[in-house]
Parts: C-alpha cells; structure tokens; sequence
C-alpha cells in the first residue's frame, strides 16, 4: 500500500515563482526521499532527510520535515521551465521482510516561461 | 559509469506471450528492484532483490517471476502476458533497502 501521499497532484505556476509541494505518510520513518521525474524518463533523486533532520537544502531546493504531524515538504525557488517534472516522496516501507521505499503517486509541476 | 540500463526500451506483445526484461548496473550495488508504473498509480514495487542469488516479493508481484544470478544483472520475465501488464517498467538499484535509488530510464510495454 502507498505509504507518502503528494499534495497537489498538480502544480502550474510561472517561472520565477516559488513551487511547494507536500508529501503526508502513515507510520513512523528513518528518512523521507524525494525523487523527480521528467516526462517519460526515469526518477532522478533530489534530496534525502533523515527523521531527525527539520530541513535540509540543496540549490534551489528546500526540503522540510514535520514527524509530528507525519508530513514533509519541498520548496523550489526561483522556478524555471526545466524545473517542470514530476516529483514524487518516498518514505521507508517493508516487503517480505526487507526494508525497501515506497513511492507516492506524486506531483505533477508545469513551469511556464 | 552506464548506471542503470534496461532492455528493450519498447516492446509490444500478444497475449500469452512471455519475455524477460533485463536490468543491468554498474554500482555494485546490493539491492536491485523492478517497479511498474501506471497513469494515476505512481510506482509500484514488482519484486526487489536484496544480493546475488536472493529475491523478494513486493506489492504486485503476481504474473511476475525475476532471477539475480550475478550481482550486476536483474531479471524480470512474464511467462504469459495479459493486457493488465501493459505498463512502463522501471529497474533501480541502492546500497541497502532505504538508501538513494538510480533508475534506469524505463520499458514501455503493451500487451495487445
């Protein structure tokens, strides 16, 4: 089952704005992944917390970690086209036994120039 | 480094039809995974590997069978494709079971 949950599904702003996007989770975790995609290509990771990190950046991404309220965010600044993807949370999950990722259905973001 | 590849990038089959997809890194990484992905779906865990020789169940496994007989190489087969099966299938690989993963850039599959 589906551990991270993206909210919007979908995202359309104009270049130079800032994008956030937020990931909600069930049970408790060691560390929370985001991941984007680009149309038709494979995911591409962006930035891993740790459930004992707040926040963490990296460039123009800003990534938040709330464990109380089970919920993360990542923040894009200064967006520009090439930023328009998907992005998708994943947080720890377990099948047969070993520790493995479960992705959520994740965050459709259209950059316009 | 290649990273993550795959083969074929596209195949369309028959129903009844079977095929082996082939992953293949370069990491020396230990786990390796297959996912399916569908429209509104996200990705789903198929079956993973945890090191050479060792495989595991994930969320959707069923129709699927996969092999790890050397490190580098990860197997997905479909012995009798079905129409449920056309998706886009993705191959990764980490260090352990919660650790960054690197994606191969993906099998489009149809079943007709």
């Amino acid at each position: 089952s589906q551990q991270g949950e993206e909210d919007p599904q979908a995202l359309s702003i104009q270049e130079g704005e800032n994008a956030t996007m937020n990931c909600s989770y069930k049970t408790s975790i060691n560390n929370l992944q985001w991941y984007r995609q680009n149309s038709g290509r494979g995911l591409v990771h962006l930035i891993l917390i740790r459930s004992n990190e707040r926040e963490k950046h990296s460039g123009r991404l800003r990534v938040t970690l709330d464990t109380s309220k089970k919920s993360s965010s990542l923040l894009i600044t200064a967006s520009r086209a090439a930023d328009t993807a998907s992005y998708f949370c994943a947080t720890d999950s377990s099948y047969s036994g070993y520790s493995t990722l479960t992705f959520g259905k994740g965050t459709m973001l259209l950059v316009s120039p | 480094n290649a990273g993550v590849t795959q083969t074929p990038k596209f195949r369309v089959l028959k129903t009844g039809q079977s095929m082996t997809l082939l992953c293949a890194q370069d990491m020396n990484h230990e786990y390796m995974y297959w996912y399916r992905q569908d429209p509104g779906m996200g990705l789903r865990l198929i079956h993973y590997s945890v090191g050479e020789g060792t495989t595991a169940k994930g969320e959707v496994p069923d129709g699927y069978n996969v092999s790890r007989l050397k490190k580098q190489n990860f197997l997905l087969g479909l012995e009798s494709a079905a129409p449920s099966q056309t998706s886009v299938y993705f191959c990764a690989s980490s260090y352990s079971g919660t650790d960054t993963q690197y994606f191969g850039p993906g099998t489009r599959l149809t079943v007709l």
